[in-house]
């Protein structure tokens, strides 16, 4: 299966840009890069998903160079409700279909 | 729109009971996930469902763990005989489709925690 390697652990304080990079050596050409958030006792929720370049939502942006072997997930002006595990998601692809890979995530906590 | 609901939320059990978690995916939602979490670790794919079909069960360990998802909705996962080291928590996921050309934005439920003792 396609492996993520993410930093275990952040630090930021509220009003900081936070950069997370994922590196994912062995992507897949036709693979998607998909970031999530989890906060304790919830189940995952998306952020952000890009294919190549640059993506842009109302949340985060994520960069993506060239060679595709990592990713930048990029959260402006953190506040203390961002306080939570990130994890850098890519996937296999088997049948036709799409089976996603979970690393084990960056824990990031942001300081008032 | 209504999430994906999960039940029971815990369950405590022995070790070499069984179990059984059930999920309620997002209507429409033609593929439905079932990952395991253990504490500190991201979520494992233990199977995965496109309507009522096995996509992929390479991590479920069929010896003790089985799951099925009749009429491609609801979706229940069974644990027998429970071990000490199923101790987790128990997420259920859905997505729209699970086309590899574009993989959809995945759904979670809130999870089950199992305590095995």
């Amino acid at each position: 299966l396609a492996k993520t390697t993410q930093p275990i652990s952040m630090d930021s304080y509220e009003g900081q840009e936070v950069n997370i990079t994922c590196s994912h050596n062995n992507i897949a050409t036709n693979d998607y890069i998909t970031w999530y958030q989890q906060f304790p006792s919830q189940g995952p929720r998306f952020i952000i998903q890009g294919y190549k370049t640059k993506v842009t939502n109302e949340v985060a942006s994520l960069f993506i160079p060239a060679d595709r072997k990592s990713s930048t997930l990029s959260l402006p002006r953190v506040s203390l409700s961002d306080t939570a595990v990130y994890y850098c998601l890519v996937g296999e692809p088997s049948g036709g279909s799409y089976i996603p890979t979970f690393g084990r995530g960056t824990s990031l906590i942001v300081h008032p | 729109e209504a999430g994906v609901a999960q039940s029971p939320r815990y369950k405590i059990i022995e070790k070499r009971q069984s179990v059984a978690f059930w999920c309620n995916p997002i209507s429409g939602h033609a593929t439905l996930y079932w990952y395991q979490q253990i504490l500190g670790q991201g979520p494992k794919l233990l199977i995965q469902f496109q309507n009522n079909g096995v996509v992929d069960d390479s991590q479920l360990p069929k010896d003790r763990f089985s799951a099925e998802r009749l009429k491609g909705v609801d979706s229940t996962l069974k644990i027998q005989p429970a071990k000490l080291e199923d101790s987790a928590v128990y997420l259920c996921a859905s997505s729209l489709s699970s086309n590899y050309a574009a993989p959809y934005e995945q759904y979670f439920g809130p999870g089950t925690r199992l305590t095995v003792t």
